[in-house]
């Protein structure tokens, strides 16, 4: 079964910092992985998505996520953060046969002006 | 439309209510999903339509929850006898199709409260 865990419920980062949303996973075989992106009140929107093509992929708004399959990791980077990241953000995985999604609990990101 | 939308945004219901929640996908997307997402947590698959194809209900919480899809276009979602932890914002999501590299488009949701 598939299955994404994202470390830090919450994280805050001051406003030029580094952004890390970490992701991890956990599959028999390497999945298909995205990360969406929530603004408040707002539905999912998808930043990047991993599909073997390219271990390092670069999403929207200065986003990537490289693909690390020795640590099962997909985590979000962004070298300096705006104070319009502010938003929730989701981990998920597909497996290359099957219909579902499984999505991480989510990391909470705040930018400190 | 360009996007997912779903109706309504916000359904305040009482205890022991139906209620009939709406999503119309982006045209031309085979595959729609439906999620619950509970205050603070994250996204919990509810069921999967793809096309012609039976669904995949395996996500249902309970035979409270039903849903339909009429061809490859609107979908509506209903609790029956809404309890207080039905509350949650309910997603509805589609995509192109089977190609597992297709993303899913995301609804606004409806924010449903059962009071």
């Amino acid at each position: 079964a598939q299955s994404v865990t994202q470390l830090g419920s919450h994280v805050s980062v001051s406003e030029g910092a580094l952004v890390l949303l970490r992701c991890n996973y956990s599959s028999s075989v390497p999945p298909y992985l995205f990360w969406y992106v929530q603004y408040p009140n707002q539905g999912l929107q998808l930043l990047l998505k991993y599909t073997s093509a390219a271990t390092l992929v670069k999403g929207i708004n200065g986003f990537e996520a490289e693909f690390k399959k020795s640590e099962t990791s997909f985590h979000l980077t962004k070298p300096s953060a705006h104070m319009s990241d502010a938003a929730e953000y989701f981990c998920a995985v597909r497996a290359n046969t099957g219909n579902q999604f499984y999505f991480g609990t989510g990391t909470s990101l705040t930018v400190i002006p | 439309g360009a996007g997912v939308s779903q109706s309504p945004s916000n359904k305040v219901t009482e205890k022991g209510k139906d209620v009939e929640l709406r999503c119309d996908p982006i045209s031309g997307h085979t595959a729609l999903y439906w999620y619950r997402q509970r205050l603070g947590q994250g996204l919990e698959f509810l069921i999967y339509f793809q096309g012609n194809s039976a669904p995949d209900k395996s996500g249902l919480p309970s035979d409270r929850f039903s849903a339909e899809r009429t061809g490859e276009s609107v979908s509506t979602l209903t609790i029956q006898r809404t309890q207080q932890e039905d509350s949650a914002v309910y997603l509805c999501a589609s995509s192109m199709g089977l190609a597992v590299y297709n993303e899913q488009f995301f609804g606004p949701g409806t924010r449903l409260t059962v009071l």
